[in-house]
């Protein structure tokens, strides 16, 4: 089955604390990973992919195909960083799932 | 450019009528998604169009919820018959051919009372 799993729902921590947000996938096939993130009042929209290991905004996630992780992760949490963050998973018929979501609070 | 438009933003009936959502894709955009997302909860995929080929309707929840696609253009999702269970925002992304970056429309806020 396709799916993709996001352990926590909300997640509080401090400016400047390292953030880590986790993602777990299940899929037979060669996945294709996204993290997609909406500030408030915002459009949901693309963060980060990972065959582009790119960083975005300081984010960083590594695709981990033993553990079927997709962790997004920032050495240093901002204010700005607060949002809701999607991991989602491309199939090779280029459907998008998304987890259900974490909601990230920096707090001052 | 102009990105995805959806319309109407804001929508509230009554349990047992119909509603007819809509979704403008970008210009060229081959790919087109419809979600669901509840208060508090994830995007939960409905159906998605690829071109000509036979939409993938796998996500549809019930026989009630439809949706059609002319050509590369205009998508519009109808629910009949609404449910209570059936209020939730309605997101549509387009996206090209093979691409990865869905893009992301406003949604429209479905209310049924």
């Amino acid at each position: 089955a396709q799916r993709v799993t996001q352990p926590e729902k909300l997640l509080s921590v401090f400016k400047g604390a390292p953030v880590e947000l986790k993602c777990n996938y299940s899929y037979s096939g060669s996945p294709e990973l996204f993290w997609y993130v909406q500030y408030s009042r915002q459009r949901l929209q693309l963060l980060l992919r990972h065959i582009s290991r790119e960083s975005i905004k300081g984010f960083t996630a590594d695709l981990n195909k033993g553990e079927t992780s997709f962790h997004l992760k920032k050495p240093f949490a901002q204010e700005e960083d607060s949002a809701m963050y999607y991991c989602a998973l491309k199939t090779s018929y280029d459907k998008v799932i998304f987890g259900p979501g974490t909601s990230l609070s920096v707090i001052p | 450019g102009a990105g995805v438009s959806q319309s109407p933003s804001n929508k509230v009936t009554e349990k047992g009528k119909d509603v007819e959502l809509r979704c403008d894709p970008i210009s060229g955009h081959t790919a087109l998604y419809w979600y669901r997302q509840r208060l508090g909860q994830g995007l939960e995929f409905l159906i998605y169009f690829q071109g000509n080929s036979a939409p993938d309707k796998s996500g549809l929840p019930s026989d009630r919820f439809s949706a059609e696609r002319t050509g590369e253009s205009v998508s519009t999702l109808t629910i009949q018959r609404t449910q209570q269970e059936d209020s939730a925002v309605y997101l549509c992304a387009s996206s090209l051919w093979r691409s990865d970056t869905q893009y992301f429309g406003p949604g429209t806020r479905l209310t049924v009372l």
